[in-house]
């Protein structure tokens, strides 16, 4: 089955700079990757995915790529705010599955 | 906007007591899934459910049992609470199809069991 590696398990950062969270994956049949961001007593929300037709995706602040000849995605944030502290999970699935392989997830710590 | 609704926050149970979880959620999604979260090793599947009555072992389902009676509702079950059953837990639902995996997860229950 899928296995999805995620680093770093804490990130600590000061406002205003980027972070960078990495995720690999080992089944290349895996076409669909979402990032979710799990703010504290709430449940995990999705925030970007991107698709494997696709290397990069946007959104404001935050962008998702993609090397599928690596198989590996990251989750960029850049001017990061106290409020992009929280627990980012990435995941991992094939289409005809729906059922995403998560990463250990990520706590993100942004210092005011 | 979708919404799940997990009936508890918080629950403390006893060893060997019967524990119902009960999930809701209002958007008619076919899937539903059952998360246990734990710190450092993320999101697990416990159960997921493609339809009504039907139910899928997900990747730790020892302990654990599921109910689908209706569409909206999935519930799990432990048959008799562990200690090492203590752990946040995660409802999830979502529509099948390419272009609609995105899981939408309720609050949580967290769970102690003494």
């Amino acid at each position: 089955g899928e296995n999805v590696e995620q680093h770093p398990s804490t990130l600590s950062v000061q406002e205003g700079d980027s972070a960078v969270i990495k995720c690999t994956y080992s089944d290349s049949a895996s076409n669909y990757f979402p990032w979710y961001k799990q703010e504290l007593g709430k449940g995990p929300q999705l925030i970007i995915d991107i698709r494997s037709n696709v290397g990069e995706k946007k959104d404001q602040r935050i962008a998702v790529t993609l090397n599928k000849t690596a198989k590996h995605f990251s989750l960029h944030i850049t001017e990061t705010q106290p409020e992009d502290s929280a627990v980012y999970f990435c995941a991992a699935s094939t289409g005809g599955s729906y059922i995403p392989t998560f990463g250990r997830g990520t706590s993100l710590i942004v210092h005011p | 906007d979708v919404k799940v609704t997990q009936s508890s926050r918080y629950l403390v149970k006893r060893t060997g007591e019967k524990v119902f979880l009960e999930c809701v959620q209002d958007m008619d999604h076919e899937n539903m899934f059952w998360y246990r979260q734990d710190p450092g090793l993320g999101l697990r599947l416990i159960y997921f459910s493609y339809d009504v009555k039907m139910k899928e072992k997900g990747d730790i389902p020892e302990g654990y049992s599921v109910s689908r009676e209706k569409k909206e509702r999935f519930s799990l079950i432990l048959e008799s609470a562990s200690t090492n059953q203590t752990s946040m837990y995660l409802c999830a639902s979502s529509l099948p199809g390419t272009g609609q995996e995105t899981q939408y997860f309720g609050p949580g229950t967290r769970l102690l069991v003494l």
